[in-house]
């Protein structure tokens, strides 16, 4: 049982060229996240999907888009990076709770993103 | 809106000292609060959460927070700190949307030092 896993770990850019970053989760879980994280700033949603076929903005969604076509793999994509999107990249999965007003959410280990 | 506020950025104790973080929240309603913890350049692991159970929350590895409704706060605490400590901590309130979807807002974090 492998969690959440991202590929890659590490990435430079240049300004303008494109890419993917990939997360898969081996746990079923129905919801699935990308955030960003920036010296104080604490995560920021980037976008979410909680199901196979279903994405939706957070709440920086601006540059990116992502794509969830198997329920264990949600993608992150950049068409066209900017210096403003070097950051660290985290995927996270968590299931549906309905009814109840917790649930935690699992984290990957982080892609380290650099543009220059 | 729901928000958190960490007072301290940085936080530092000896080893075998306690441990305090402070963490206030802001919410139109009942919340769920978690406290994540973040070693360096690893992704995220829940430390505990809060959902309106048990006001004194106990977690792993030896941390509890007690969840103060009056003064809308939810302190993570330690009686006994070690060098393994040493990360940033963030906490975390849920936040219902128009949608039904429960998001997470983290707060800005705090990075706690434990010196021998």
């Amino acid at each position: 049982n492998a969690g959440v896993t991202q590929t890659p770990k590490f990435r430079v850019l240049k300004t303008g060229q494109s890419m993917t970053l990939l997360c898969a989760q081996d746990m079923n879980h129905e919801y699935m996240y990308w955030y960003r994280q920036d010296p104080g700033m604490g995560l920021r949603l980037i976008h979410y999907s909680v199901g196979e076929g279903t994405t939706a903005k957070g709440e920086v969604p601006d540059g990116y888009n992502v794509s969830r076509l198997k329920k264990q793999n949600f993608l992150l994509g950049l068409e066209s990076a900017a210096p403003s999107q070097t950051s660290v990249y985290f995927c996270a999965s968590s299931y549906s709770e309905e009814f109840t007003y917790s649930y935690e959410q699992y984290f990957g280990p982080g892609t380290r993103l650099t543009v220059t | 809106a729901q928000s958190v506020t960490q007072l301290d950025s940085h936080v530092s104790v000896s080893e075998g000292t306690p441990v305090l973080l402070r963490c206030n929240y802001s919410s139109s309603y009942s919340p769920s609060l978690f406290w994540y913890v973040q070693h360096p350049n690893k992704g995220l692991q829940l430390l505990l959460k809060y959902t309106s159970a048990a006001t004194l929350v106990k977690g792993i590895n030896g941390f509890e927070a007690e969840f103060k409704k009056s003064e809308t706060s939810f302190h993570l605490t330690k009686p006994s700190a070690h060098m393994s400590d040493a990360a940033e901590y963030f906490c975390v309130v849920s936040s219902y949307q128009d949608t039904g979807f429960q998001k997470l807002v983290f707060g800005t974090g705090t990075r706690l030092l434990v010196s021998p």
